[in-house]
């Protein structure tokens, strides 16, 4: 059975970091493609971040490119966000999903990044 | 960019109703496009990927259609575990993988 269990949100002032994490359970992960999304409050949904298979290709939103970093170690089926300079506007559930090719097929339950003063 | 357009942003129903929302891509993306349902408090739930092709488990009167520019997600014979917000998504391998504004279904 597949599970995401995300990590490491919280309270952060503006122009901070923070690093979430994301450990995966019930399948090969280094097999997947892995993304992060996030969700500000009462709002839509916003891709963020495309690690590939293996670790070799990596994407980003234009809203987070040279702040944001996607990571992963196999060894620990686990993958990474850091997040550096973060704004006010990066307040948000960030869901940790596999990449299921047509779609994305299995979602954490996220976590909540705060950035305030 | 995609730019993803979805259609209308709410919409009353009751139960029994077929609700239709259409999603609209600014270019063409064949059939990489995904549907996805989210209830407060929850995270997304695939219900439809590569178009038209129902994710295990997802009960069948949910459907997906279209190709190139324009999807439509179509509920037929809502149930009261439908009442929820509604996503599409591009998943044709241009980065970012932009999400449509969302379609609350609601009473």
């Amino acid at each position: 059975q597949v599970h995401l269990v995300e990590s490491g949100g919280g309270v952060v002032q503006p122009g901070g970091s923070l690093r979430l994490s994301c450990e995966a359970s019930g399948f090969s992960f280094s097999a997947y493609g892995m993304h992060w999304v996030r969700q500000a409050p009462g709002k839509g949904l916003e891709w963020m971040a495309y690690l590939g298979p293996g670790g070799g290709e990596k994407y980003y939103a234009d809203s987070v490119k040279g702040r944001f970093t996607i990571s992963s170690d196999n060894s620990r089926n686990s993958l990474y966000l850091q997040m550096n300079t973060l704004r006010r506007a990066d307040t948000a559930v960030y869901y940790c999903v596999r990449d299921g090719l047509g779609g994305s097929d299995y979602w954490g339950q996220g976590t909540l990044v705060t950035v305030s003063a | 960019d995609f730019q993803m357009t979805q259609s209308p942003s709410s919409v009353s129903a009751s139960v029994g109703d077929r609700v239709t929302i259409t999603c609209r891509a600014s270019q063409h993306i064949n059939n990489w496009l995904a549907w996805y349902q989210q209830k407060p408090g929850s995270a997304p739930k695939l219900l439809i990927h590569d178009a038209f092709s129902l994710q295990t488990g997802v009960p069948s009167r949910f459907s997906g259609s279209g190709s190139g520019t324009e999807f439509r997600l179509t509920i037929s014979g809502l149930q009261p575990e439908d009442f929820a917000t509604y996503y599409c998504q591009q998943v044709n391998r241009f980065f970012p993988l932009t999400f449509g504004g969302g379609t609350r279904v609601e009473v």
